[in-house]
């Protein structure tokens, strides 16, 4: 059974980091793509970054460029998502995301979702 | 605002069709990539319900259908059925975009 299992959410300070993982089970990891996908309270779906199975491909959206780093560990199949210089409007559930196909992404499986909360 | 447009809200009641729209543009829909659909139920993460602009994973019901013409994209869901409320996301590539994948701005379902 496909799981994906995010950590690492809480609350942080506007300025703050904040470094969220997940865990994948169930299927080989290192072949997939895999995604951060976030949702603020109330609010729509927003596609946070992008990576390709063996790391060579990353994108990220204009909202987080700069300030956010995707990463994976084949080894260890993890994702994880860096978060440094943290605004108010980062506030959301985090969902880590993987694309079934490499050639048209969308996500077939999701993680339960993980709550970051950024406020002083 | 998402380069994918779709309406806030749409109603129907039980066992009548609905259709929600999703509008995008020539760096996306309209440059041929494929779109997909999400359900999300409240408190819980998404679920893939079309991908591919009208395939249905294993286990969608044939209520559920998708199709794309142009520049739009459309889900259409028959026999409405009180446990469809939810909201609907479709998805695609934009060649535009740095973060390249892009989510409409969803649609909230009521079934009166």
């Amino acid at each position: 059974e496909v799981q994906l299992v995010e950590s690492g959410g809480g609350l942080v300070k506007p300025g703050g980091s904040l470094r969220l993982s997940c865990a994948a089970s169930g299927f080989t990891f290192s072949s997939y793509s895999m995604n951060w996908v976030r949702q603020a309270p109330g609010k729509g779906l927003e596609w946070v970054s992008s990576i390709s199975s063996s790391s060579s491909y990353i994108y990220y959206a204009d909202s987080v460029k700069g300030r956010f780093t995707i990463s994976r560990d084949n080894a260890k199949n993890s994702l994880y998502l860096q978060m440094n210089s943290l605004r108010a409007e980062d506030t959301a559930v985090y969902y880590c995301a993987r694309c079934a196909s490499s050639t048209s992404c969308y996500v077939d499986y999701w993680g339960q979702g993980t709550l970051v909360t950024v406020s002083s | 605002q998402s380069v994918l447009t779709q309406p806030p809200s749409v109603s129907g009641a039980p066992g009548q069709r609905v259709t929600i729209s999703c509008t995008g543009s020539s760096s996306n829909i309209g440059a041929g990539y494929d779109v997909h659909w999400y359900q999300q139920l409240p408190g819980t993460a998404p679920k893939l319900l079309i991908y591919g602009n009208s395939n249905r994973p294993s286990g969608v019901p044939d209520r559920f259908s998708g199709s794309k013409s142009g520049t739009s994209a459309s889900l259409a869901i028959t026999g409405l059925q009180a446990e469809d409320e939810a909201d609907y996301y479709c998805q695609s590539y934009d060649s535009s975009l740095s973060g390249r994948w892009v989510f409409g701005g969803g649609t909230k379902l009521t079934v009166l």
